[in-house]
């Protein structure tokens, strides 16, 4: 069956750097688009970023773009957000999510991990 | 700008029927939506991806009491039979150029 494992996150202070990674397992993980999706304690989803399956298309949110970077590695199976400069508003949740529709131009993630946190603080 | 409302909150009786609503923004009345669903303190889930003609493709092992519907801007879910473990928030979610939009959520609670 489909897993997707988000781990690396823990507590950091702001203006530091922190990668996530998200081990896939159960499916062709190099055929599949990857998002990352965050969720602050008790508010509500936000996308952070996809990746194509082969890396060559990536869209973010703007609030990130220039800070974070989403990657990948199919032969490790593996799904990854490099963010650097953090600040109190990336505390959050962070999930991973398969996304099987992105071929055909319009995604809609269709599996999702079970998060790691991600907490910004002094 | 490509925007999803939908109700903060619904409620119905345990084995009764909900319908949630998402609504698409002026212009954007064509778009595919997926509906999501979070139990607390868990990650979310897919449901449904649910075209404009109300087609849709349902998640693996999706109960059947979950079902999607269309009509012009708006996408629906109908849970019926509802059950404890449906009490959850709900996030209707599309993408626009470039960036994927998610709906503030509906929080269901089931009396």
């Amino acid at each position: 069956q489909v897993q997707l494992v988000e781990s690396g996150g823990g507590v950091v202070q702001p203006g530091r750097s922190l990668r996530l990674s998200c081990a896939a397992s159960g499916f062709s993980f190099g055929s599949y688009a990857m998002h990352w999706v965050r969720q602050a304690p008790g508010k509500g989803l936000e996308w952070v970023a996809v990746i194509s399956y082969d890396g060559g298309n990536i869209y973010y949110t703007a609030s990130v773009r220039g800070r974070f970077t989403i990657s990948r590695d199919n032969s490790k199976n593996t799904l990854y957000l490099q963010m650097n400069s953090l600040g109190v508003e990336d505390t959050a949740f962070y999930y991973c999510a398969r996304d099987p529709f992105c071929s055909d131009g319009r995604c809609y993630p269709d599996h999702w991990g079970q998060g790691t946190l991600v907490t910004v603080s002094s | 700008q490509l925007v999803l409302t939908q109700s903060p909150s619904a409620s119905a009786s345990l084995g009764a029927s909900v319908t949630l609503t998402c609504t698409l923004s002026s212009g954007h009345s064509s778009y595919a939506i997926a509906w999501h669903q979070q139990q607390p303190e868990k990650g979310p889930r897919y449901l449904m991806k649910l075209n404009s003609d109300g087609s849709h493709y349902k998640g693996d092992g999706i109960p059947d009491r979950f079902s999607g519907s269309s009509s012009g801007a708006e996408r629906y879910l109908t849970i019926s039979s509802l059950q404890s473990e449906d009490e959850a928030e709900y996030y209707c979610q599309t993408w626009g150029t470039g960036i994927l939009v998610f709906g503030t959520g509906t929080k269901v609670t089931v009396l």
